[in-house]
């Protein structure tokens, strides 16, 4: 899983709480991305940054916030309008001509 | 819009026997196609992209790729297949509107039976 690092593996959100998913990279890349993954559904885009203190909505962005204070680090926060969290989160990132995503181990998520 | 389709869930193959994992896509001008690879409760690996270039493209653990414009496909292929290639393959196709983002296919899951 290269340079890039998400924690926990494993995290359990009770009803109405807000949980942060970290993610740190060590590549120097520029963009990061924040991936759903559910079963047969592929993997669904829901933040990314291109640049430190930018962002932009995926396609299913509802529910979720992110920051990038740091170019090595995009948490994503599931907050509580997220009805349906549980899903395997990925995180990813990319360096300069952007053609590879290179990917973290991802965070089980699963509501208590 | 690009997109990319994958239409077998699930392909089961003998060890030792080729094996092709099917991909079509979409897109308006000339497509950047990736394949990656998942096994059980990990993240996806790259295996091989294609840009520009020779139709054919080789990439990691013997896997290749036969990038094709009249079909708009871009089957993953081996010629001998492992019991170890059993995994979640994925193929992904890159925004061409700048933000350089990935669209990716359902998956199909592989298996190799021994």
């Amino acid at each position: 899983d290269g340079g890039i690092t998400q924690s926990p593996k494993y995290l359990f959100r009770k009803e109405g709480q807000n949980v942060t998913l970290s993610c740190e990279q060590n590549l120097n890349h520029d963009a990061m991305y924040w991936y759903r993954q559910d079963p047969g559904q592929g993997l669904r885009l829901i933040y990314y940054s291109q640049i430190v203190n930018d962002f932009q909505k995926g396609d299913i962005a509802e529910g979720y916030s992110v920051s990038r204070e740091k170019k090595e680090s995009f948490p994503l926060t599931v907050t509580s309008a997220q009805k349906n969290p549980t899903a395997f989160y990925l995180c990813a990132s990319t360096g300069q001509g952007r053609n590879i995503q290179y990917f973290g181990a991802g965070t089980r998520l699963s509501v208590l | 819009a690009q997109s990319v389709a994958q239409p077998e869930d699930q392909v089961n193959v003998a060890e030792g026997n080729p094996l092709t994992v099917k991909c079509t896509y979409s897109v308006s001008g000339n497509p950047y196609l990736f394949w990656y690879v998942q096994y059980p409760n990990r993240g996806l690996q790259f295996l091989l992209k294609y840009i520009t270039g020779d139709n054919l493209v080789k990439g990691s653990y013997g896997f290749e790729a036969e990038f094709n414009k009249s079909q708009t496909s871009f089957h993953l292929k081996k010629p001998s297949a492992l019991v170890s290639d059993s995994a979640l393959y994925f193929c992904a196709v890159r925004d061409q509107t700048g933000a350089n983002n990935l669209f990716f296919g359902t998956g199909t899951r592989l298996t190799v039976i021994p």
